[in-house]
């Protein structure tokens, strides 16, 4: 089993759409979270970073950590067809600054 | 240009050939990382330095893999003997020791094996 599991989707949402994407994980020991989205051929941007258990806002992007239930949610708001990408999310323990485990990605299809 | 920059972006090379990536971080950062990620999977963590100091391996490393950042600036990875399974997208990104979360990745490498 992955210590990091994403469903791969694809996720097809129209545009205005809240987009609900979602990673478990098994690891307790995971303090950092980050989601980051990734165009085709492009390197991984970050988009969110959290590291205690609660929402997190930033313009349409709101991430949620749930540390009893290894669950961790980025909901993007109004969708546009520019938000069609693959996200990622990532997630680092304390003592492995840099080493992240990222999941397998979900593509998410926003269409016009 | 403030970012992470990669060259070459695209590399095809025969098995068994060598080959080596080159990654440049944003100026200021003294850790640098490499990642692989394959088709529908995410980045998978290499190496990283910090300085010029190379502080941790993974074990997806094998020893036909090597990296170096001479003088703790641009950084260089190594490919010997390759093989059609590293055929990937080499990421090499770069952050600051005492910020734990800015960590901005380059566009990568695509290296392909014939």
């Amino acid at each position: 089993q992955k210590e990091v599991e994403q469903d791969p989707g694809p996720l097809s949402v129209p545009e205005g759409a809240i987009v609900s994407l979602n990673c478990t994980y098994s690891n307790s020991a995971f303090q950092y979270f980050m989601w980051y989205r990734q165009y085709s051929r492009k390197g991984p941007e970050l988009l969110m970073y959290t590291y205690s258990s609660g929402n997190k806002e930033d313009g349409r992007f709101t991430a949620q950590v749930d540390k009893s239930s290894k669950y961790i949610s980025l909901f993007i708001r109004d969708s546009q067809p520019s938000d069609s990408a693959t996200y990622l999310c990532a997630l680092m323990t304390t003592d492995s600054w840099g080493k992240f485990q990222f999941g397998a990605g979900t593509q998410v299809v926003v269409t016009p | 240009d403030t970012g992470v920059s990669q060259n070459p972006r695209h590399k095809i090379t025969k098995r068994g050939q060598n080959v080596t990536f080159r990654c440049d971080p944003i100026s200021e950062h003294n850790r640098l990382y490499w990642y692989r990620q394959t088709l529908g999977q995410g980045p998978e963590f290499l190496t990283y330095f910090q300085n010029e100091a190379q502080l941790e391996k993974s074990r997806l490393l094998s020893d036909r893999f090597s990296a170096e950042r001479p003088k703790g600036s641009f950084s260089t990875l190594e490919i010997q003997r390759t093989e059609q399974g590293d055929s990937a997208m080499y990421l090499c990104a770069s952050s600051l020791a005492a910020v734990n979360y800015g960590y901005t990745f380059g566009s990568g490498t695509r290296l392909t094996v014939v």
